[in-house]
């Protein structure tokens, strides 16, 4: 069974840019059957996809973020990345990492708070 | 891009009554419609994918139905752990992307 673990800040400026991994264990993140995806939750609200990767490389992002966004993977260590820019205080949520099987979010992370504040 | 509405965004029942949470896509989705149970202070975890199919391990009281605009999510026996935010999430393959419904706040009465 898949696990997923977000680290990275949990405090970053306005203006600067977010950084976050998602470390995979209990498969490969070359695998075939998954995509790799960022979800965000701000505080008291909804879910937002944020966007996802293929272990190819090939990017999909939401068209809200996309300007602003960035999702790499690492295949060396089994994780992707997400790099999110001029962040705002509109940005402070709980960013989940999970595995997606195509249709579905199969396996999520704890998630991590990242607050947007100077 | 496709717009989903859920509704009711809360609701209070109490145990033992049958729940129902509607979800609307703005356009065709066909059957590509999953919902999701999220616990306080928890990740998300899926129940139903391609709108009715029940997730391995997930309680039988749990169902959906629907295709195309118009999608429900029902428990048949609503029980204390059931307390939690419903949301659901649609897949649209062009261009590939995903969008949650505004989630249904669900209490105990």
């Amino acid at each position: 069974q898949l696990q997923l673990q977000e680290s990275g800040p949990g405090l970053v400026k306005p203006s600067e840019t977010l950084s976050l991994t998602c470390t995979v264990s209990g498969g490969s993140i070359s695998s075939s059957s998954y995509y790799w995806g960022w979800i965000r939750q701000p505080p008291g609200k909804g879910l937002e996809w944020i966007g996802s990767i293929y272990y190819s490389g090939s990017t999909y992002y939401n068209p809200s973020l996309k300007s602003r966004v960035t999702i790499s993977v690492d295949t060396s260590k089994n994780q992707f990345s997400l790099k999110l820019s001029s962040v705002t205080a509109a940005d402070t949520a709980v960013y989940y990492c999970a595995s997606s099987s195509g249709r579905t979010f199969d396996y999520w992370g704890q998630g991590t708070l990242v607050t947007v504040s100077s | 891009d496709i717009q989903m509405t859920q509704s009711p965004s809360s609701l209070s029942a109490s145990v033992g009554d049958r729940v129902t949470i509607t979800c609307q896509a703005s356009q065709d989705i066909s059957n590509y419609l999953n919902w999701y149970q999220q616990k306080p202070g928890k990740a998300p975890k899926l129940l139903i994918y391609d709108a009715s199919n029940l997730e391995t391990g997930v309680p039988s009281r749990f169902s959906g139905s629907g295709s195309g605009t118009d999608f429900t999510f029902t428990i048949s026996s609503l029980q204390p752990e059931d307390i939690a935010t419903y949301y659901c999430q649609q897949y649209d393959n062009l261009p590939p992307g995903y969008t949650f419904g505004q989630g249904t706040k669900l209490e105990i009465k």
